[in-house]
């Protein structure tokens, strides 16, 4: 198996910009999870879907950010429009029963 | 609600020396227990897990033993080595997991 596979990445981009980020979970698994990590507030959970629906949301920092879960094999974390403190690593991790798969991250720099 | 604490790094430690990373939670019910690693640049990766009371769980020489009456889960390991210089994170689930704040450990050759 794959795993979980993120893309892009990396990503720069300017203050304002619209930003996109997916992931493709594991086949088969059927919750997904977005996660966003820095320095100072380490790991927080954003939103996690269970059987493509979102579930807890209550970790979205803003209107700003949306995720959607079209279908059991892909999700997108939107974040429109971008700040600098936006600035992470955005992980996705997919699961079928207890046990989280992590996908490698995207780096999201905001200029 | 569940809550996991784990001691505040960085643990700086020379090869061959013995590791200790406590780790302790607040949960209801009976969660499942892990301690995740996260190597510089990449995500996190389970490293080793427990389902219930006195379960040991163990890989790559780190174990740790699902304490119920302490509330523990400390994760230890005979001889680290440089390689295992990285972030360990904690965690329960219930529904999801909670993550502790993580504890960056430095082996020195």
């Amino acid at each position: 198996d794959a795993g979980v596979i993120q893309s892009p990445r990396h990503e720069v981009t300017e203050m304002g910009q619209e930003v996109t980020l997916r992931c493709k979970p594991i086949s088969g698994h059927n919750s997904l999870f977005w996660y966003r990590q820095t320095m100072m507030r380490g790991l927080e959970l954003l939103i996690y879907f269970n059987n493509n629906v979102p579930i807890d949301d209550s970790g979205m920092p803003e209107d700003r950010f949306s995720a959607k879960m079209p279908n059991a094999s892909f999700s997108t974390l939107k974040i429109q429009p971008s700040e600098p403190r936006d600035s992470a690593v955005y992980f996705c991790a997919s699961s079928l029963e207890r046990e989280q798969f992590f996908g490698p991250g995207t780096r999201l720099t905001v200029l | 609600g569940d809550s996991v604490t784990q001691m505040e790094g960085p643990v700086t430690l020379s090869e061959e020396a013995f590791l200790t990373i406590n780790c302790t939670y607040t949960a209801t019910g009976y969660p499942s227990l892990f301690w995740y690693v996260q190597y510089p640049g990449e995500g996190l990766q389970l490293l080793l897990k427990a389902t219930k009371a006195d379960d040991k769980g163990s890989n790559k020489g780190f174990e740790a033993t699902y304490r119920k009456e302490t509330t523990s889960f400390h994760l230890e390991k005979g001889s680290v080595q440089v390689s295992d210089s990285a972030v360990y994170f904690c965690a329960l689930t219930g529904n999801m997991l909670t993550f502790g704040g993580g504890t960056r450990l430095m082996v020195k050759p």
